[in-house]
């Protein structure tokens, strides 16, 4: 079946543009993460959903950085007045089950956001 | 706090060599790990979580809880598993969020 999707793959802005970057999980996942991945580093935890609940979002480096899960299914993680450090790649992730321990995540191929 | 150190950046192997990929870890309580690989152009995907005890593509990784590593192993590397490895650790919050490493780009020469 259809994995994790996210669009768009690449964006370009330019510095002080807000952004929109979309996650479609696996159908049925209750768990949505999103992760930033800096150039040269591992992903660093941004934001979590259970559903349309956002249960943590103890990740996300400033107030410019807003995600949300209306319906419990596509998620969209929308930074504002974009900053060259906000450069990076976000992944979204999706797990089946409510976090247990041996639930896999499963990971989209990433949007690449370069702020100019 | 949780971390994963990886403190190799860039493991170059000849091919039929052994490779082990190092991870170390502090946690507070029983952890459970993962293995993530990123091959190229490819998303990243599980190879193999501490639980399971499984072997994959001839990989395998023991928790030593005294050492706090969970490093992974192959008695002979082949180029195919040229590919970026990170460990990471689930958090008991957030659903599990995952914490990795800096990630070691493993690279087999034939």
């Amino acid at each position: 079946g259809a994995g994790v999707s996210q669009s768009p793959r690449y964006k370009v802005a330019k510095r002080g543009q807000d952004v929109a970057l979309r996650c479609d999980p696996i159908s049925g996942h209750v768990s949505l993460f999103w992760y930033q991945q800096a150039l040269g580093q591992g992903p660093e935890f941004l934001t979590y959903f259970q559903n349309e609940a956002q249960l943590d979002k103890s990740g996300l480096p400033s107030d410019r950085f807003f995600a949300e899960r209306p319906e419990g299914s596509v998620s969209t993680l929308k930074i504002q007045r974009t900053q060259q450090e906000d450069s990076a790649v976000y992944l979204c992730a999706s797990s089946l089950g409510t976090g247990g321990r041996t639930d896999t995540q499963y990971f989209g191929p990433g949007t690449r956001l370069t702020v100019l | 706090a949780q971390r994963v150190t990886q403190p190799e950046k860039l493991l170059s192997v000849f091919k039929g060599a052994p490779v082990e990929l190092k991870c170390n870890y502090s946690y507070s309580g029983s952890p459970e790990l993962f293995w993530y690989v990123q091959y190229s152009r490819q998303r990243l995907q599980l190879l193999l979580r501490h639980i399971s005890r499984e072997s994959i593509k001839g990989f395998t990784a023991d928790l030593n809880k005294g050492e706090t590593s969970f490093h992974l192993k192959k008695p002979f590397a082949q180029e195919e598993d040229s590919a970026m490895y990170y460990c990471a650790l689930p958090n008991n919050n957030a659903g599990n969020m995952l914490t990795f490493g800096g990630g070691t780009r493993l690279m087999v020469k034939p």
